[in-house]
């Protein structure tokens, strides 16, 4: 049964350091991961997503890697803003050929001017 | 575009009641989801519909029922609602099943009293 798991499940960093948030997920046999922000009541926002062929996706100031052997995804966030803060999710497929999605709890992040 | 949109964004219901969630996409994608969030559990499919006409059940269906009514459109209902289904209810698509992007609303947030 594939599970996902974010460490840690929060964080804060001072404005402008670069930062790593990490995804964890037990079955490799994924064809592709996808990381969302989620603000304070709001819905989950597209960041990137991955497919099994890529190893990295990169959107801004934005970096997702996926090492699929290893079970790995990270978000890499650069220049660490405070409109960076928010909750950023990672999700994969249940299992190859599925619609059924597994999500991480998510990792809470706050960016301090 | 407006993307996902989903109505109400806000409701109270006494246990025993129904209601209708709905929800609306303009991207014609084919495939749409309902989830649900709740603290420290993450996101949990619900039901999912892989193309119009389909329906499926996800990871907790009990209590919940849907209908596809168009390429457009996917309503989830509680017939008799308890208070264990008080959460945020988030309505998402994507263009074809697990290949790609999720796209979110901005969700529901159901209090069953």
């Amino acid at each position: 049964k594939q599970e996902v798991t974010q460490i840690p499940a929060a964080l804060s960093v001072p404005e402008g350091e670069n930062l790593v948030l990490n995804c964890s997920f037990t079955d490799s046999a994924i064809y592709n991961l996808q990381w969302f922000r989620q603000d304070p009541g709001k819905g989950l926002t597209s960041l990137l997503l991955i497919q099994s062929s890529q190893r990295e996706q990169t959107s801004g100031r934005l970096n997702a890697s996926l090492d699929k052997s290893s079970g790995r995804s990270t978000l890499y966030i650069a220049a660490s803003q405070p409109g960076d803060s928010a909750t950023y999710l990672c999700a994969v497929p249940a299992r190859s050929g599925t619609y059924k999605y597994i999500f991480g709890t998510g990792t809470r992040l706050k960016v301090l001017a | 575009n407006a993307g996902v949109t989903q109505t109400p964004k806000f409701q109270v219901l006494k246990t025993g009641q129904s209601m209708t969630l709905q929800c609306a996409q303009d991207m014609n994608h084919n495939s749409m989801y309902w989830y649900r969030q709740d603290p420290g559990m993450g996101l949990r499919l619900i039901y999912y519909s892989a193309s119009e006409g389909t329906t499926d059940k996800g990871e907790v269906p009990n209590g919940y029922n849907v209908s596809r009514l168009n390429k457009r459109e996917f309503s989830l209902r509680l017939e008799s609602a308890a208070p264990s289904q008080t959460s945020v209810y988030f309505c998402a698509s994507s263009d074809s099943g697990g290949y790609n992007e999720q796209f979110f609303g901005p969700g529901t947030r159901l209090t069953v009293l």
